[in-house]
């Protein structure tokens, strides 16, 4: 049972353009929402988190929206540039054993 | 992320070899973890630790074991390697010590092996 469920797949963004990948969980017991970054040839890094008691975190052109009632969660990157290009993966923690649950990745591209 | 480390970066085997995965940290932290990456998959957690006395299966430990050598160092064997293992393996580190692990999991992934079995 997938208890994260990311989308879309694949993006393609023009630079300057709004890219938006979504995420949907399961389990009401997760605590913490991190976004993770990956570029080719290396291994993901945080890149901004959230928590369930707010609704919006903001860091530079990357901003989390989290809605709890509907159980998901959104990472907006605005004026999009090619060096964004990369994959980015949604994750949720499972309360006090730290495990995180990653969605299944979206590749973004950033046309110039 | 320099801090973590695996080696090899890349093998290439055969079906039915035992192979070894080795990952070290020099972040002094307690938690470490093995997560394999398939294409439309994302990742997976395969065995983690929480420390060197303990070591937990994560979703998909079939065919795969692991040894916590030292807080630092954190292996995961195939004892009989099959096709399917072929994918990109990254080990995992996180602090729940200290200030720093309070409330916090942020995991510092090292570089990845990628792993073919022929």
């Amino acid at each position: 049972q997938q208890q994260v469920k990311q989308s879309p797949q694949s993006l393609i963004v023009q630079k300057g353009g709004i890219s938006i990948i979504n995420c949907a969980y399961e389990n009401t017991a997760f605590d913490y929402f991190p976004w993770y970054q990956q570029f080719p040839g290396k291994g993901p890094a945080l890149l901004i988190a959230i928590r369930p008691d707010v609704s919006e975190k903001k860091e530079g052109r990357f901003t989390i929206s989290f809605n709890k009632s509907a159980k998901q969660f959104s990472l907006h990157i605005m004026d999009s540039q090619p060096g964004d290009s990369a994959t980015y993966f949604c994750a949720a923690r499972g309360g006090s054993n730290y495990k995180l649950t990653f969605g299944k990745g979206t590749l973004l591209t950033v046309n110039p | 992320d320099a801090d973590v480390t695996q080696t090899p970066r890349n093998r290439i085997t055969k079906t039915g070899k035992r192979i070894m995965l080795e990952c070290s940290q020099t972040k002094g932290h307690d938690r470490m973890y093995w997560y394999r990456q398939d294409p439309g998959l994302g990742l997976r957690l395969i065995y983690y630790s929480f420390d060197v006395k303990d070591i937990n299966k994560g979703e998909i430990s079939d065919g795969y074991s692991v040894s916590r050598q030292a807080q630092a160092k954190f292996s995961l064997s195939l004892e009989s390697a099959i096709p399917n293992q072929t994918a990109l393996y990254f080990c995992a580190t996180s602090d729940t010590t200290g200030l720093a692990g309070v409330g916090h999991n942020e995991q510092f992934f090292g570089p990845g092996t990628r792993l073919t079995v022929l």
